[in-house]
C-alpha cells in the first residue's frame, strides 16, 4: 500500500523562525514522484515542488528548501525566516509511477506563523 | 489567465437530495481530476478524465457518485441521495497533458465546493 504520513498536525512558530515540516512516504513503486502543496485559507491548493524518485538532490527556492532522502523515505520541507503569509496547511503527496497520476496526499500540517 | 473554477462554492443539501457540482478546468487542459477532502484530512482521489474519457473511477466511494465530462472540458460530479458522510470539500484539478505516473505534470486546483448534508 502507498501511504504518506505527516506526523505533525499543527506547528506554531514566531515570525523569522525556521520551521521544518516532515513527510514520510511508503510505496513499492521504484518510479514515483513527490509533491508539496500549500493550502491557504482560501482553499485552493498551490503547487510548490515536484521531485522524482531518481533525483535526491536537495532543492532551494528562496526561503523554501526540500530535503529528499530515499534511505529514510522522507521528503521534508523547510521554511527559513518564516513570515505570517506562510500560515497555511501544507500537504505532502505521492504519485506512483504505475498509475495515471493520481495524487496520494498526507493529512497535512497546519502551520501558524505569529507576528 | 483564468484558473480552475468550481461552482457552487457552497452547497447545503438535505439528506436524500441529489446534487451536481461543476468544474471548469483551465482551457486546453487535457486531464481533469476530482478529489474529496473531509474536514481535517488530505484530499482523496475520486476519479480521472483524459479529455472526455473517464479512465479511472476507482476512488468513487459508492454508486451514488457519478462524474462526466462529455465534451472534454467542463465536468460535473453528481451525488445522488446524499448522505451525511458525503459532507466534504470537493476539489477539481486540471493538468495540461494526459496524466502519467511516469512524468506527472502539475495539477492546478480549483477553490473547491463545500458540501454540507443536513
Amino acid at each position: 500500500a502507498q501511504k504518506v504520513t505527516q506526523a505533525q498536525t499543527e506547528i506554531s512558530v514566531v515570525e523569522k523562525e525556521d520551521v521544518t515540516l516532515d513527510c514520510v512516504y511508503e510505496t513499492r513503486d521504484t518510479t514515483y514522484y513527490l509533491f508539496w502543496y500549500k493550502q491557504p485559507p482560501s482553499g485552493e491548493l498551490v503547487f510548490l515542488i515536484r521531485r522524482n524518485s531518481f533525483d535526491e538532490q536537495n532543492e532551494i527556492s528562496g526561503r523554501y528548501s526540500w530535503n529528499f532522502q530515499k534511505s529514510t523515505s522522507s521528503f521534508n520541507f523547510t521554511i527559513t525566516a518564516s513570515q505570517v503569509v506562510d500560515s497555511a496547511v501544507y500537504f505532502c503527496a505521492l504519485v506512483r509511477g504505475s498509475t495515471l497520476g493520481r495524487l496520494y496526499f498526507g493529512r497535512g500540517t497546519q502551520l501558524t506563523v505569529w507576528p | 489567465g483564468a484558473g480552475v473554477s468550481q461552482s457552487p462554492r457552497y452547497k447545503v443539501a438535505k439528506r436524500g437530495q441529489d446534487v451536481a457540482l461543476r468544474c471548469d478546468p483551465i482551457s486546453g487542459h487535457v486531464s481533469l481530476f476530482w478529489y474529496q477532502q473531509a474536514l481535517g484530512q488530505g484530499p482523496e482521489f475520486l476519479t480521472y478524465f483524459q479529455n472526455e474519457a473517464q479512465l479511472d473511477k476507482s476512488g468513487l466511494p459508492s454508486d451514488r457518485f457519478f462524474a462526466e465530462r462529455p465534451e472534454g472540458s467542463v465536468s460535473t460530479l453528481k451525488i445522488q441521495r446524499t448522505q451525511q458522510e458525503d459532507s466534504a470539500v470537493y476539489l477539481c484539478a486540471s493538468s495540461l497533458v494526459r496524466a502519467s505516473g511516469n512524468n506527472p505534470y502539475e495539477q492546478y486546483f480549483g477553490p473547491g465546493t463545500r458540501l454540507t448534508v443536513t
